[in-house]
């Protein structure tokens, strides 16, 4: 078994909708990162959670440690949304990320 | 730019030659990272340099030889490669829990 499981593996969704994306971890950790990958390979880092919520424009990204579980939200998704999403733990022990699988997003006009 | 640059953005290179691939930030982080993407899986972790001292070598074969001169420079000499090396090798940087990545090289074995 993984220690980060992403969920689902692949969403097709159209514009306007409503997107989660989930993450679930098994190891102690520090913080949990959400990053895009779009087509072309560059990574950005999206958010970077230890508790609770956090909100960029039409992101949001929650985190439950008890539960070791977080989402990513995309309110009214849009096509340029599309790339994979990427969940990554870092672990508490020595501050290593472990990665998902990722989840790869396209929106359809 | 993310303030990790990475070059060249594209590699082709045949399997006697002999390449390097480079990785600069400036924004003071004292971890840097090398990482291997190929189609379809997770990121896999290479090579780990913590104040310029390698921390961690993930059974990476030999024809990959990191060297990091400095805190802000990593560089990842390829030789003798093979096909199956074919991938995008991103670098990454941190300081504390905060992590930035480069765009990444796609590299093609030929």
């Amino acid at each position: 078994k993984n220690e980060v499981e992403q969920s689902p593996q692949n969403l097709t969704a159209q514009e306007g909708e409503f997107i989660t994306i989930n993450c679930s971890y098994s190891v102690g950790i520090s913080a949990l990162h959400w990053l895009q990958q779009h087509p072309g390979g560059g990574i950005v880092s999206l958010f970077m959670l230890s508790s609770g919520k956090k909100k960029h424009g039409r992101l949001i990204a929650t985190i439950n440690i008890q539960e070791k579980h977080s989402s990513l939200h995309i309110t009214a998704s849009h096509p340029r949304d599309s790339a994979v999403y990427i969940c990554a733990v870092l672990m508490d022990s020595n501050y290593q990320l472990i990665w998902g699988a990722g989840t790869k997003l396209i929106i359809k006009p | 730019e993310t303030g990790v640059t990475q070059t060249p953005r594209h590699l082709v290179m045949g399997m006697t030659n002999k390449k390097s691939l480079k990785c600069e930030q400036h924004l003071g982080h004292n971890a840097m990272y090398w990482y291997k993407q190929s189609a379809k899986k997770p990121l896999e972790l290479m090579f780990v340099y913590n104040f310029k001292e390698q921390t961690e070598n993930n059974s990476v074969p030999s024809r990959f030889s990191p060297e990091c001169p400095n805190s802000s420079h990593l560089f990842l000499h390829l030789h003798t490669l093979q096909p199956e090396d074919s991938a995008l090798y991103l670098c990454a940087s941190s300081q504390d829990k905060g992590y930035t990545f480069g765009s990444g090289t796609r590299l093609t074995v030929v």
